[in-house]
């Protein structure tokens, strides 16, 4: 399996735009999810699916931001507006279970908003 | 709230020098300790996961211990490849996410 794939791996705008992350998780996984990262907070989740339906959302910072996972294999992770507070590297993972299993994690997608 | 808190920040190693990373948790209840190596650039990458107090693992030169308040990841005799980030998360009881620390920055010097 190619493992968790996202893309894309690095993403330039400009404050106000909309932004869009995609993630592909392992084939047969059920569980995926959407982390941010940066220097100050290290490692967040911002929600996890579990069988392709929203199992908690907490994490999400804001209305601006939104996440969706149409089917089993595509996930997308959305900002709009974004502003510059956004800029981090945002991974998305997948297990096999639940939170407990093994998360596998994708390379990440750097942001950075002008 | 869970949390978790990884010592030191940063740790520079002459190659061979064996030393700890160490990451103290306060949780409602344990389900599991997680061990994380992220390399720059990438995302993390699982070592390991500890159950219980007095539970040991290990791999290659690393060996993972816990008890109930810390977990240490005992490094020995470590090699520039060892170089890397390593990230401590926390799982409990009633909750399906893992909490992450900071993580430690580890550089092993030729």
């Amino acid at each position: 399996d190619a493992g968790v794939i996202q893309s894309p791996r690095h993403e330039v705008t400009e404050m106000g735009q909309e932004v869009t992350l995609r993630c592909k998780p392992i084939s047969g996984h059920n569980s995926l999810f959407w982390y941010r990262q940066t220097m100050m907070r290290g490692l967040e989740l911002l929600i996890y699916f579990n069988n392709n339906v929203p199992i908690d959302d907490s994490g999400m910072p804001e209305d601006r931001f939104s996440a969706k996972m149409p089917n089993a294999s595509f996930s997308t992770l959305k900002i709009q507006p974004s502003e510059p507070r956004d800029s981090a590297v945002y991974f998305c993972a997948s297990s096999s279970g639940t939170g407990m299993e093994i998360q596998y994690f994708g390379a990440g997608t750097r942001l950075s908003v002008l | 709230e869970d949390q978790v808190t990884q010592s030191p920040e940063a740790l520079r190693l002459q190659e061979g020098e064996s030393s700890s990373l160490n990451c103290s948790y306060t949780v409602s209840g344990l389900r599991g300790l997680f061990w994380y190596r992220q390399d720059p650039g990438k995302g993390p990458e699982f070592l390991f996961t500890l159950y219980s107090a007095g539970e040991e693992k290990e791999k290659e030169r690393l060996k993972a211990t816990l008890t109930k308040k810390e977990s240490f990841l005992h490094i020995t005799a470590p090699k520039p490849e060892d170089s890397a980030t390593y990230l401590c998360a926390v799982g409990t009881f009633g909750n399906e996410k893992l909490t992450f620390g900071t993580g430690t920055r580890l550089t092993i010097i030729p």
